[in-house]
């Protein structure tokens, strides 16, 4: 049972383009939204976080959208760049418990 | 500071074989996680450890796998009598799990198994 779908699976996308990438939950107590980006070869690093009680979150060109009604939160990379090429994971935890991850999304940044 | 400490990076066995993994977190941590890749798949949860304790097991296979964490050395991931299925990647990510635990795993580089 996947407790975070996310999707697309594959995303190309233009330098200078928007990355967009989608996750759902259902598990209510889940109240830490992180994304993972990771390289080929590598272990998954910690990009950007949310909790529940912000509905956005800002870094950079990396952006999460949080909507807690519809359990959806989603990763936005604002003009993307070739180095951004990476596979991204959200997941999900509640209180001390494990993350749970999404399938990942590998993304193409195009130069 | 060093950081998640996995060997080997890469290991190959035959089918009925053993296979360890050892994993070493980062200065400080106390709490280890591992965690199995599949090709195309996500990562999903093993077990959760903390020094000689296993806090969550529920993602083990009920049979030839099992993990430790002993007081003194890193925690080791055992896989008995091998499978061509076991065959993916094996991360271990250690956190405080204190007042300074803000949530984040920090992950080491994984550990290739490839079973033939």
């Amino acid at each position: 049972q996947q407790q975070v779908k996310q999707s697309p699976q594959s995303l190309i996308v233009q330098k200078g383009g928007i990355s967009i990438i989608n996750c759902a939950y259902e598990n209510t107590a889940f109240d830490y939204f992180p994304w993972y980006q990771q390289f080929p070869g590598k272990g998954p690093a910690l990009l950007i976080a949310i909790r529940p009680d912000v509905s956005e979150k800002k870094e950079g060109r990396f952006t999460i959208s949080f909507n807690k009604s519809a359990k959806q939160f989603s990763l936005h990379i604002m003009d993307s760049q070739p180095g951004d090429s990476a596979t991204y994971f959200c997941a999900a935890s509640s209180g001390a418990n494990n993350l749970f991850f999404g399938t990942g999304t590998r993304l193409t940044v195009i130069p | 500071n060093a950081g998640v400490m996995q060997n080997p990076r890469h290991l190959v066995r035959r089918r009925g074989q053993e296979a360890r993994l050892r994993c070493s977190p980062m200065k400080g941590h106390s709490h280890v996680y591992w965690y199995r890749q599949l090709p195309e798949e996500g990562l999903k949860f093993m077990v959760y450890l903390q020094k000689e304790n296993i806090i969550d097991e529920s993602g083990m296979p009920k049979e030839r796998f099992s993990a430790e964490f002993p007081k003194e050395g890193p925690s080791i991931l055992r896989i008995q009598q091998v499978v061509r299925g076991d065959s993916a990647a094996y991360f271990c990510a250690s956190s405080p799990r204190d007042r300074d635990y803000t949530g984040e795993l920090f992950f080491g580089e994984g550990s290739r198994l490839t079973v033939l």
